[in-house]
């Protein structure tokens, strides 16, 4: 199995700041990513696929980066509706595996 | 539109087998590439994908699960069913079914989940 490892677990952020998220294949899945993100109580929404093609819908804030083994989530300027958990998820290899999560959180 | 929903017990005891069905339209899963997925997630945790089924009949099983797992489809009730059998208190959780456009891409429409309590 494709271990994806999540850095950091959660994260505080202010409105407005810049929050940068990390994903680790463990071994070279291309550009075989996604993020996803879930609010409490709701159903994951993808945000990213291809590592860096935005899903249609998603505002511009959100943009994805990487290949290989090592991805990153940017959101360039956070929003109130933008505090939540965020996944990756490698999309090729069954099985598909997610990564542990990040949560951000309102500091 | 393309819409999913899971339905079945919201309560099992252990050793008993769960029975999950995913009704959705919008899609057909006769359509070329088009796959759909079963993913859970215990309360405060993190996602784990299940199994997935492709419009073909290929069936995909999470290997720690595989054993316990069966997932079929009914085309004409566009309706997806996942069966687990031994069910544990370990498996207490919210069970999501998902919809998939092609191979490699993301889970692009999710249902709103249902959650199941494993419980004596």
């Amino acid at each position: 199995d494709i271990q994806m490892t999540q850095s950091p677990s959660s994260v505080s952020a202010s409105v407005g700041d810049r929050v940068t998220i990390t994903c680790r294949a463990s071994q070279g899945i291309s550009s075989w990513l996604a993020w996803y993100q879930q609010k409490p109580g709701k159903a994951p929404k993808v945000l990213i696929y291809g590592a860096s093609s935005l899903q249609s819908g998603v505002p511009s804030r959100f943009s994805g980066s990487g290949s290989g083994t090592d991805f990153t989530l940017t959101i360039s300027s956070l929003q109130p509706e933008d505090f939540a958990t965020y996944y990756c998820q490698q999309t090729n290899y069954f099985p598909l595996t997610f990564g542990g999560g990040t949560k951000v959180e309102i500091k | 539109q393309i819409t999913l929903k899971e339905s079945g017990p919201t309560l099992v005891r252990p050793t008993q087998t769960l029975t999950l069905t995913c009704t959705f339209s919008g899609f057909a899963l006769s359509t070329t590439g088009v796959g759909v997925g079963w993913i859970r997630q215990p309360p405060g945790r993190a996602l784990e994908w299940l199994a997935f089924i492709y419009w073909d009949d290929d069936k995909r099983y999470s290997p720690s699960l595989k054993s316990r797992l069966t997932i079929t489809k009914d085309t004409s009730k566009s309706q997806v069913v996942l069966t687990m059998i031994d069910m544990d208190p370990v498996d207490t959780g919210t069970y999501y079914c998902a919809h998939r456009p092609a191979a490699a891409r993301p889970l692009d429409y999710w249902g709103q989940g249902t959650l199941v309590a494993v419980s004596s």
